[in-house]
């Protein structure tokens, strides 16, 4: 089966550095996104990897292991307007999204 | 620019009514299209998807359907609304010609059935 793993909630400080792990079992893979999702709100996309390793967009960075099955989202010099839920997405074989529960992170001051 | 939009965003209808909601897509030409549900600390549920007019695929068995009478227009609809139904409804797009996979979402309906 399918299968997406992200921490329920996170808490972190304004300023400091915070990671949000997934893992997933997919059938088959074409790439992992990350969407961010304000309560009430639409997902926004954050970033997409498709190969190993680090790609990095400002204060946010994206990290994937393909052979682990793993990716993080690492956000830097958090804001409050960070306060939101961290979506973890991998793409299929039909090149559908298989979507996790996702992170509810909370910024304090 | 591409733009999504959704309505009605709010509605409380009660239980066994009709549902009808709406999407549409501007500035672009045959997109994937989406419905999916999210219900409170759950994650998104993809209910059906088009790649093209009159082609609706369904994910899972229930009493909604969808049809895309047009090529940037899909509707979810039900017939008799069940509890079950509550939640938060987004429309999504993507584009047809890719396989990218980026979603791009409308402002969300949320329905509450009593």
């Amino acid at each position: 089966g399918q299968n997406i793993d992200q921490p329920t909630e996170m808490t972190a400080t304004e300023g400091a550095i915070v990671q949000i792990n997934c893992t997933y079992q997919t059938s088959g893979f074409n790439g992992l996104f990350w969407y961010q999702q304000h309560a009430g709100e639409a997902p926004t996309f954050l970033s997409y990897n498709v190969l190993d390793g680090l790609e990095e967009k400002g204060r946010f960075s994206s990290f994937l292991s393909r052979s682990k099955g793993y990716s993080y989202l690492l956000l830097k010099e958090l804001q409050m307007k960070d306060s939101a839920s961290y979506l973890c997405a991998p793409m299929d074989s039909n090149y559908q999204l298989i979507w996790g529960a996702g992170t509810k992170l909370i910024i304090k001051p | 620019s591409q733009t999504i939009h959704q309505w009605p965003a709010t509605l409380v209808q009660p239980v066994g009514s009709p549902l009808s909601l709406e999407c549409t897509v501007e500035g672009t030409s045959n997109p994937n299209l989406y419905w999916y549900r999210q219900a409170a600390g759950r994650g998104l549920q993809l209910l059906f998807y088009s790649v093209g007019i009159g082609q609706i695929s369904s994910e899972v068995p229930q009493n909604l359907s969808a049809s895309r009478p047009q090529d940037r227009q899909f509707i979810l609809s039900s017939k008799k609304l069940l509890l079950s139904d509550s939640g938060f409804y987004l429309c999504a797009w993507s584009y047809g010609d890719r396989d990218t996979g980026e979603l791009f979402f409308g402002e969300g309906s949320r329905l509450t059935v009593l």
